[in-house]
């Protein structure tokens, strides 16, 4: 069974203006943590943002935001404010408990217009 | 610090022949994963060492794929014979024992990853 589904498999965005990424996922352990990756066309895996599955708030780290919602299972990314930069394929994973491993979803790739 | 260093870059091989990949993990970083990435998808998981112990191998094709974590740093994953199905991205990657109190959230460190081609 599919763990972690991003069902977007390419968006657009307009430069300056906010986009968010979906993901789903799909877990029995109450402990668990969600990551967002960018892979840039040259290929290195770039960690942005973190969220476990006890903490209260929403994660945040600079122009990247994170829309956790529980019940749903889903946790979304926000990028805010475009840039040119942001252009790259994004990747959403879960870590059950303290296994270690990530799984990935399929990805999202991201294109943002001037 | 110094990040997650791989070997080769690249790499074209013909079917039925082997090959391997080096890396060498942050300093301090007790897991070691290897990752494959076919084009177009997210990486799958082949195996995670815990210092040279194997954590998980469930992905790993066996037949034809081996790694090893020597002493604990650098790790080797080999093919053997390739196959034109295992043409992919290798990634390498490493991270803080996930296990231990306050870890949980640490995230993995990935390398440039090794793209290989099987002809």
């Amino acid at each position: 069974a599919q763990k972690i589904t991003q069902t977007q498999p390419g968006m657009f965005v307009q430069e300056k203006e906010a986009v968010t990424l979906d993901c789903t996922y799909d877990t029995s352990d109450p402990s668990y943590g969600l990551f967002w990756y960018k892979q840039p066309s040259s290929g290195e895996m770039i960690f942005l943002i973190y969220q476990g599955s006890y903490d209260q708030q929403n994660a945040t780290e600079g122009r990247y935001s994170l829309n956790f919602q529980k019940a749903r299972k889903s946790a979304n990314l926000v990028i805010s404010a475009s840039q040119l930069g942001d252009s790259a394929m994004y990747f959403c994973a879960m870590r059950e408990g303290n296994t270690g491993k990530l799984i990935f979803g399929q990805g999202t790739t991201l294109q943002v217009k001037p | 610090e110094a990040g997650v260093a791989q070997s080769p870059r690249y790499k074209i091989i013909e079917k039925r022949q082997s090959v391997a990949f080096w890396c060498n993990p942050i300093s301090g970083h007790a897991t070691l994963y290897w990752y494959q990435q076919i084009l177009g998808q997210g990486p799958k998981l082949l195996i995670q060492f815990q210092n040279n112990g194997v954590v998980d191998d469930s992905q790993l094709p066996k037949d034809r794929f081996s790694a090893e974590r020597l002493k604990g740093v650098d790790s080797t994953l080999k093919i053997q014979p390739a196959k034109l199905e295992d043409s992919a991205v290798y990634l390498c990657a490493s991270s803080l024992y996930p296990g231990a109190k306050g870890q949980g959230n640490s995230p993995l460190h990935f390398g440039n990853g090794t793209r290989l081609t099987v002809t």
